[in-house]
């Protein structure tokens, strides 16, 4: 069965700053892999998702995502947050057949001015 | 309305209280999924319908009772609850089960006293 670890709990960054939030799986194959934002009170919305193909993924908001199969991560960057990028942020995984998807266990975003 | 919606946003009810969660989509998937999100936890997977049928129960109480009369519509019965019960309830859908993006709905906030 899959895993995901997202190993920071929480992150602080400056508004303007750059931003990399950690993600890394356990698969032994080609994993699906998801990014979902949640801001307070609300559900996930995705942010980006790398099935196959080019390895660098880009998303909605600024977001984008590296998938790099030697150090089995998937980490989530953005070159300047803005204080609206404040939320919980999940990474997960999936596969194909009959496998659920598994989440972290999020990385909550603050943004400071 | 677009997406997936669910209803109540917010619920309070005793323990002794018989309430029913609905969730909508409005996308056209086949699958339908219902997850429990409590503090400082993963989401957990409960229940998975795909054509309205469904395809997993994970472990979940009996007091928890999914009901999927079509593709569109997914309800999840409480009767009987427990404090530790109170989380927020997510509700998501995708094209194909378990292989495919799933999107979210906003939750319902289940407050159980």
């Amino acid at each position: 069965a899959q895993s995901v670890t997202q190993p920071d709990i929480h992150i602080t960054v400056s508004e303007g700053a750059s931003l990399e939030l950690r993600c890394n799986y356990s698969y032994g194959a080609t994993p699906y892999l998801f990014w979902y934002v949640q801001s307070p009170g609300q559900g996930l919305q995705l942010l980006l998702k790398y099935f196959s193909g080019d390895t660098l993924v880009q998303g909605i908001k600024g977001f984008e995502a590296e998938f790099k199969r030697s150090q089995s991560s998937f980490n989530l960057r953005k070159p300047s947050v803005h204080w609206s990028d404040a939320a919980e942020y999940f990474c997960a995984v999936g596969a194909s057949g009959n496998e659920k998807l598994t989440f972290g266990t999020g990385t909550r975003l603050t943004i400071i001015p | 309305e677009t997406g997936v919606t669910q209803t109540p946003r917010h619920l309070v009810m005793g323990m002794t209280n018989k309430k029913s969660l609905k969730c909508e989509q409005h996308l056209g998937h086949n699958a339908m999924y219902w997850y429990k999100q409590s503090a400082k936890k993963p989401l957990e997977l409960m229940f998975v319908y795909s054509l309205e049928e469904r395809v997993e129960n994970n472990s979940v109480p009996s007091r928890f009772s999914p009901e999927c009369p079509n593709s569109s519509h997914l309800f999840l019965h409480l009767h009987t609850l427990q404090p530790e019960d109170s989380a927020l309830y997510l509700c998501a859908s995708s094209q194909v089960v378990y292989t495919d993006t799933q999107y979210f709905g906003p939750g319902t906030r289940l407050t159980v006293l």
